[in-house]
């Protein structure tokens, strides 16, 4: 596509239920990064994603927290249980290489009440 | 990991007037980005620069790598200039380090 796309735009759950975030990165990009922007405050990372392995999940909050990639493309994003501080922006980003630009989609407000 | 430090953490303008942001790095970086955070939260691309200047119209950008630092100039600042001005740099394994950002408001 012809960038960053992230689903659904908005979504408010209950507490306790599960989610599912979806990120389309920009076809041909390797690398996948989800963040988390809470209310005010600054971009959290959560997982980087290569292909379809996460050499880096060391920023999954707790075990509620899961991403997968296929097809080295879609990834999905799925918090369990959720809770209200789980409530943010959701970001995704994807690019190229290593020593390229990353670009994000429009993010997913999740409101868990 | 790398730490990515902005200042000023907040800035006031009149329109028109102009303005620089910086971004420090800990340890030296190979690519360098600045984004824009519109106040609909959406991140946009200012510049991917990991050394030297770059320019695109009102905006320019420095990153001086062996010295861990970048700037970003804003020149005859508008009113739609305001939001979160955030630089980030690849740490460890190639994850992206956001600084705190700088939340810039311009008056008209």
């Amino acid at each position: 596509g012809a960038g960053v796309s992230q689903s659904p735009s908005n979504k408010v759950t209950e507490k306790g239920k599960d989610v599912e975030l979806r990120c389309d990165p920009i076809s041909g990009h390797t690398a996948l990064y989800w963040y988390r922007q809470r209310l005010g405050q600054g971009l959290e990372f959560l997982i980087y994603f290569q292909g379809n392995s996460a050499p880096d999940k060391s920023g999954l909050p707790s075990d509620r927290f899961s991403a997968e990639r296929t097809g080295e493309s879609v990834s999905t994003l799925t918090i369990q249980r959720t809770q209200q501080e789980d409530s943010a922006v959701y970001l995704c980003a994807s690019k190229v290489g290593a020593n390229t630009e990353a670009f994000f989609g429009q993010g997913t407000r999740l409101t868990v009440v | 990991g790398i730490q990515v430090e902005q200042s000023p953490p907040d800035l006031i303008l009149q329109e028109g007037a102009n303005s620089t942001l910086r971004c420090n790095f800990s340890d030296s970086v190979n690519n360098l980005q600045w984004f824009h955070q519109n106040p609909w939260g959406q991140l946009i691309n200012l510049f991917y620069i990991p050394s030297g200047t770059k320019q695109n119209g009102r905006l320019s950008a420095t990153t001086v790598a062996t010295e861990r630092y970048s700037l970003l100039y804003i020149s005859s600042s508008q009113t739609t200039d305001s939001g979160v001005y955030f630089c980030a740099g690849p740490g460890a394994t190639n994850k992206l380090i956001f600084g705190t950002g700088t939340l810039l408001a311009v008056q008209p």
